[in-house]
C-alpha cells in the first residue's frame, strides 16, 4: 500500500509565523504535490516537484516556496502567514502515468 | 471555461437508489480518468479509474467514459449512506503526465 504522511493534522499559527508542512511518502514516486482545499473552491495546486530540488508552480503559488532535499520528502513552507492561508492542505505524490495517493492532510489555522 | 466540471450537487438520493455522477472535461487529448471519494474533514480516496471508452465495473461501482463526448460518469448501485461525501473527477490532461487537474466536487446524499 501507497503510504503518504504529513507532518501534523491539526496546526495553529500565527500571523507572520514561519510555518513548515512536511509530506513524506514511502513508494518511490518521482513526483509530489501540495494542494489546498477550501470549501467551494476544490483542491487548488500550490507546487508540485518532479525530482530532487526540482520544483514548479502550480495555480497558487503565491506566499508559499517549497523544498525537494530528498525524493521521499516534500516540505510546504509559509514565509509569512496570514490569516487568508488558513485552509486544508494536502500533499499527494504519484509516478509519472499513475494516480495520485494522498496524504491524511493538515487543517492550519492562521490567527 | 473550466478544464473539468462536476455539478456541484448536492445530489440526493434514497437508499439503495442509482447514484449517477457526471464529470466533463475540454481537453480532448486526455488520456486518464479518475474518481476520488472524499469524506467531510478527510482526504480524497481513489475508487476508480478508466482509460478505455466503455464502461468499467468495480463492485457497485462503474465508471463510463465516452471520449468523443468528452464525458465520464460514474454510477454508484445499491447506494448506501455510507456512500454520502463529496466526489471528486480528475483528469490527467496531455499537456503533462505529471499531474491531475480536479474538478470542484459533487456532494452526494444517500438518505436512509
Amino acid at each position: 500500500d501507497v503510504k503518504v504522511t504529513q507532518s501534523s493534522r491539526y496546526l495553529v499559527k500565527r500571523t507572520g509565523e514561519k510555518v513548515f508542512l512536511e509530506c513524506v511518502q514511502d513508494m518511490d514516486h518521482e513526483n509530489m504535490f501540495w494542494y489546498r482545499q477550501d470549501p467551494g473552491l476544490g483542491l487548488r495546486l500550490i507546487y508540485f516537484s518532479y525530482d530532487v530540488k526540482m520544483k514548479e508552480k502550480g495555480d497558487i503559488p503565491e506566499g508559499y516556496s517549497v523544498s525537494r532535499e530528498k525524493k521521499e520528502r516534500f516540505s510546504l513552507i509559509l514565509e509569512s502567514a496570514s490569516t487568508n492561508q488558513t485552509s486544508m492542505y494536502l500533499c499527494a505524490s504519484k509516478r509519472a502515468t499513475d494516480t495520485q495517493y494522498f496524504g491524511p492532510g493538515t487543517r492550519l489555522t492562521v490567527l | 471555461q473550466k478544464e473539468v466540471e462536476q455539478n456541484s450537487g448536492p445530489l440526493s438520493v434514497p437508499e439503495g437508489a442509482i447514484a449517477s455522477l457526471n464529470c466533463t472535461y475540454s481537453d480532448r487529448g486526455s488520456q486518464s480518468f479518475f474518481w476520488y471519494r472524499q469524506y467531510s474533514g478527510k482526504s480524497p480516496e481513489l475508487i476508480m479509474f478508466i482509460y478505455s471508452n466503455g464502461d468499467k465495473e468495480d463492485g457497485r461501482f462503474t465508471a463510463q467514459l465516452n471520449k468523443a463526448s468528452q464525458y465520464v460518469s460514474l454510477l454508484i448501485r445499491d447506494s448506501q449512506p455510507s456512500d454520502s461525501a463529496t466526489y471528486l473527477c480528475a483528469v490527467m490532461t496531455s499537456g503533462s503526465a505529471r499531474q491531475l487537474t480536479f474538478g470542484s466536487g459533487t456532494q452526494l446524499t444517500v438518505l436512509p
